[in-house]
């Protein structure tokens, strides 16, 4: 149990659906991520919140739209998605402090997707 | 090529051998990390260094910052400790902690 959560743990879609994935931490972090897992690739960085305010966007489609109300949660919107869209998505939260020097990133369990 | 690279990408050991796997990245860095994936996604973090070595239990991180190259030991090894077990590095400064990770080592260990 490492103090982050993940709702649904598995999804099945379709290309047509709208559905939302939830991650809740509860460490008291100030930064939160949504990673990709795809089959033999390495994880792939989609989204960061610090303090809430989103400072990373790494070229996702806009067909995943991600929300951050507050330090201890996190959601990523799926709409319209594609059959490659299919992963394990994870997420992840860490406390960063100004400076420049980074922390442990503590990762949630996971939401398997897949997209029909 | 990954800026982070791992191996070997497959490992079968008895139970009992010392295992050793490698990561090498081509990135400037303030730490290296050291994750561990069971079936079913999780992922744990086992290590963060950014110098010398680290100890916990019968695992053992060294990292050598000139040549850019990190070992993860497992000592006494033991059918729980199949997993994948990934490596990832932190670079330095900027407003994010943004990781770059590898392709993972699966490790298998039978009894």
């Amino acid at each position: 149990e490492t103090g982050v959560t993940q709702t649904p743990r598995h999804l099945v879609m379709g290309m047509t659906n709208k559905k939302s994935l939830k991650c809740e931490q509860h460490l008291g972090h100030n930064a939160m991520y949504w990673y990709k897992q795809s089959a033999k690739k390495p994880l792939e960085l989609m989204f960061v919140y610090n303090f809430k305010e989103q400072t990373e966007n790494n070229s996702v489609p806009s067909r995943f739209s991600p929300e951050c109300p507050n330090s201890s949660h996190l959601f990523l919107h799926l709409h319209t998605l594609q059959p490659e869209d299919s992963a394990l998505y994870l997420c992840a939260s860490s406390q960063e402090h100004t400076g420049g020097r980074h922390n442990e990133q503590f990762f949630g369990p996971g939401t398997r997707l897949t997209v029909l | 090529k990954n800026e982070v690279e791992q191996s070997p990408q497959n490992l079968t050991a008895q139970e009992g051998e010392f295992i050793t796997i490698n990561c090498s990245y081509s990135v400037g860095i303030s730490a290296l990390h050291w994750l561990q994936q069971h079936p079913g996604g999780g992922i744990v973090s086992l290590f963060m260094l950014s110098s010398g070595k680290k100890k916990h239990g019968r695992l053992i991180a060294t990292i050598n910052i000139q040549e850019k190259h990190s070992s993860l030991h497992i000592t006494a090894s033991h059918p729980r400790d199949s997993a994948v077990y990934i490596c990832a590095v932190s670079s330095y400064g900027g407003a994010t902690n943004k990781l770059i990770f590898g392709t993972g080592t699966l490790l298998a260990v039978q009894p």
